[in-house]
C-alpha cells in the first residue's frame, strides 16, 4: 500500500497570505509531482521532480514554487495567496515511469 | 487541447451488471494507459493499467480494453458493486521518458444496489 501524505488537507486562508503544502512519501521514490485539480476537471502537472535537488515546471503554469531538500520531502509553496488559487492540489510518487501513488489532497480555499 | 478524454461524465449501473467506462485520446504517442479511481476527499487509487503492445488486461472484476487503431480504451467492471462507486480517470502516458501522465476529466460511477 502506498504510503504518501498531505497536509493540511483542507486550508481557508486569506488574500496575501503565503501558505506552505506539505508532501512526504515513505517509500524511498525518487519521482515526485504535484498537480492541480478543479471540480470536474482533469489533473494538471504543475511540478515535479525526479530527485533531491531536481525541480521542474509542469504543463500547467503556476506561481508557486517547490523545493526538493530530502528524498521523502516535497513541499509547495505560494509566496502571496489569491483567489485564483482556490483548487485542490495533490502530490504523488513514483519509483518509475509506470503507476503514480498520489496522497489525500489538500482542498485550498482563499477567500 | 485535452489528449485524453472521457466524455460520459456520469453513468449508473445496477448492483451485478456490467460497467462500461470509456475514454479516448487523441495522442499516438502514448504508450502506456492507466485507470484511477478517486473516493470523496481522499487522492486517485492505482487500479489497472496496460501497455500499448497489448488490447487486453484483467485483474479480477476488471478489464481495460485497448483498441489502437480508434484510440480507444475502456474499463470493464464485472460484476458492479456499490463499493466500486467512485470516479474514474482515464491516464496515458507519452513514452517511458515522460514527466508526467495525462489525465482525462473522469467519469463518476454510481452502483445502484
Amino acid at each position: 500500500e502506498a504510503d504518501i501524505y498531505q497536509t493540511p488537507r483542507y486550508l481557508v486562508i486569506g488574500t496575501g497570505k503565503k501558505i506552505t503544502l506539505e508532501c512526504s512519501q515513505t517509500m524511498g521514490h525518487d519521482k515526485m509531482y504535484w498537480y492541480q485539480q478543479d471540480p470536474g476537471m482533469e489533473l494538471h502537472l504543475i511540478h515535479y521532480s525526479y530527485g533531491v535537488n531536481s525541480t521542474e515546471k509542469g504543463d500547467l503554469s503556476s506561481e508557486s514554487t517547490v523545493s526538493r531538500i530530502r528524498t521523502e520531502h516535497f513541499p509547495l509553496t505560494l509566496e502571496s495567496a489569491r483567489p485564483s488559487h482556490t483548487s485542490q492540489y495533490l502530490c504523488a510518487s513514483s519509483a518509475d515511469s509506470y503507476e503514480q501513488y498520489f496522497g489525500p489532497g489538500t482542498r485550498l480555499t482563499v477567500t | 487541447d485535452q489528449q485524453v478524454k472521457q466524455n460520459s461524465p456520469s453513468l449508473s449501473v445496477q448492483e451485478g451488471r456490467i460497467s462500461i467506462l470509456n475514454c479516448d485520446y487523441t495522442n499516438s504517442m502514448f504508450d502506456y494507459f492507466l485507470w484511477y479511481k478517486k473516493y470523496p476527499a481522499e487522492g486517485p487509487t492505482f487500479l489497472i493499467s496496460i501497455s500499448s503492445i497489448k488490447d487486453k488486461n484483467e485483474d479480477g472484476r476488471f478489464t481495460v480494453f485497448l483498441n489502437k487503431s480508434a484510440k480507444h480504451l475502456s474499463l470493464h467492471i464485472v460484476p458492479s458493486q456499490p463499493g466500486d462507486s467512485a470516479v474514474y480517470f482515464c491516464a496515458a502516458r507519452e513514452g517511458t521518458g515522460a514527466n508526467n501522465l495525462f489525465f482525462g476529466t473522469g467519469t463518476r460511477l454510481t452502483v445502484i444496489p
